[in-house]
């Protein structure tokens, strides 16, 4: 089945404390996403991958890494986690930047 | 001015209604939009791609309006099943996308 996953799904973890947030999919995409959802602000695109090896800046970058070291896997890393980064974080890839397939979701709390 | 602009709503409809939503843009230079839909707490899946054309699958009918920076979604003949949130999307140069914060739709029996 063609499917993004993530995980964990959810996290409750505490400032500071350094985590990752994996993504993989296997639909062979070149392009994935990493997006935040906050009430009222809407998707927010944080990292993006056009290929292996290849990342760029969204939105809202502060405090977050990504790599791309394998087509099917885009970790997400916050080095030091704070309050303002608990939300609802997606995942997503495509054949380019078009029709994106999300993963299930997960929800970070930092307290 | 926000990229790209939706009412919240939420729009609640009878069953059977006809209800159309809008969503504008501030760049002119973007390529490609789409409606995603989702469900509470769930993640997006595309609905529909938007075309200048006009899209339409069944009951959903997706326009751009290029001159005037918006696209558009119509529902005919709403289900209940339809109740969800509708985010448009559009791609800002090649590999950016801008979603809006998405239209809340409330079908009513």
């Amino acid at each position: 089945e063609a499917q993004v996953t993530q995980n964990p799904r959810y996290l409750i973890t505490v400032t500071g404390k350094k985590l990752t947030v994996t993504c993989s999919q296997n639909m062979n995409h070149e392009y994935m996403s990493w997006y935040r959802q906050d009430p009222g602000l809407g998707l927010r695109q944080i990292y993006y991958s056009m290929n292996v090896e290849v990342t760029d800046k969204g939105d809202v970058p502060e405090g977050y890494k990504v790599s791309r070291k394998e087509k099917r896997n885009f970790p997400l890393i916050l080095e030091s986690p704070s309050p303002n980064q608990t939300s609802l974080y997606f995942c997503a890839s495509s054949t380019d930047s078009n029709e994106q397939y999300f993963g299930p979701g997960t929800r970070l709390t930092v307290t | 001015r926000k990229e790209v602009e939706q009412d919240p709503g939420p729009f609640n409809v009878p069953e059977g209604a006809t209800v159309a939503f809008n969503c504008t843009y501030s760049n002119s230079a973007s390529q490609s939009f789409f409606w995603y839909r989702q469900d509470c707490r769930k993640e997006p899946k595309l609905l529909m791609s938007v075309y200048s054309s006009g899209n339409e699958d069944g009951r959903f009918t997706a326009q751009l309006n290029r001159a005037s920076q918006y696209i558009s979604l119509l529902i005919r003949d709403s289900k209940l099943s339809d109740s969800a949130t509708y985010l448009c999307g559009l791609t800002s140069g090649t590999y950016k996308y801008i979603f809006g914060t998405g239209t809340r739709l409330k079908v009513l029996a």
